[in-house]
């Protein structure tokens, strides 16, 4: 079974503060992914990586960094914490083909709260 | 870009009955359509997903539906039961390359009462 894990079910954090979310996957995936979800708004992409070392900005970067230093690492990062950072990250990871292997597999989430 | 609208936001059917969840898309370049259900305190996984070269999709009590002209597919659940209540989200996406960007609806949160 894929395994899809996040460092962290749940987070309270102060404004102002670094915040580092971890995502690491054990099926060799090229691909990975950072979500938010919120109510009413779907599942909306931070930032992936289509390798080690390559990132692409999603639909709301602003506010965030990842970091790939290893295949099976994708971390978010929240450089100065803010309190409409409070939601539900998700990670995702893939195949980099566009083939038959075109399922993300999702971590549980990392719910974050700003204080 | 892409934008995927999904209805209804919340549904309620009885135990043994149907439901159904309708998605539009805006981008005639999309082919490839998956939904997800989110069951609490987990992460969304696939269930059933179609493409673009076909117009129906069935896999046991799930099927789903594609209408290109129109632009909208469904999410269509026979015989529902609790363990199907969960959210839901369908989505699109080009996939002609591996940073096509998948689009997700905002959910559709399915309650089956027993």
């Amino acid at each position: 079974d894929v395994k899809v894990t996040q460092s962290s079910r749940y987070l309270v954090k102060r404004t102002g503060e670094k915040v580092f979310l971890e995502c690491v996957q054990d099926m060799d995936h090229e691909n990975m992914f950072w979500y938010r979800q919120d109510p009413g708004l779907g599942l909306r992409l931070i930032y992936f990586s289509y390798d080690v070392k390559m990132k692409e900005k999603g639909d709301i970067p602003e506010g965030y960094s990842v970091s790939r230093e290893k295949k099976e690492r994708f971390s978010l990062i929240l450089e100065s914490a803010s309190t409409n950072q409070t939601s539900m990250y998700l990670c995702a990871s893939k195949f980099s083909s566009s083939g038959r292997d075109n399922e993300q597999f999702f971590g549980p989430g990392t719910r974050l709260t700003v204080l | 870009g892409e934008n995927v609208e999904q209805h209804p936001s919340t549904l309620s059917v009885q135990e043994g009955d149907s439901a159904v969840i309708k998605c539009t898309y805006s981008d005639s370049a999309s082919n490839y359509f998956p939904w997800y259900k989110q069951e609490l305190g987990k992460g969304p996984q696939l269930i059933i997903d179609i493409r673009s070269n076909v117009g129906e999709k069935k896999d046991q009590r799930i099927a789903v539906t594609l209408n290109k002209t129109a632009k909208h597919f469904s999410l269509h659940i026979t015989e529902t039961q609790p363990e199907d209540s969960a959210v839901y989200f369908c989505a699109a996406t080009p996939f002609r390359t591996s940073y096509d960007k998948v689009i997700f609806g905002p959910g559709t949160s399915l309650s089956v009462i027993p």
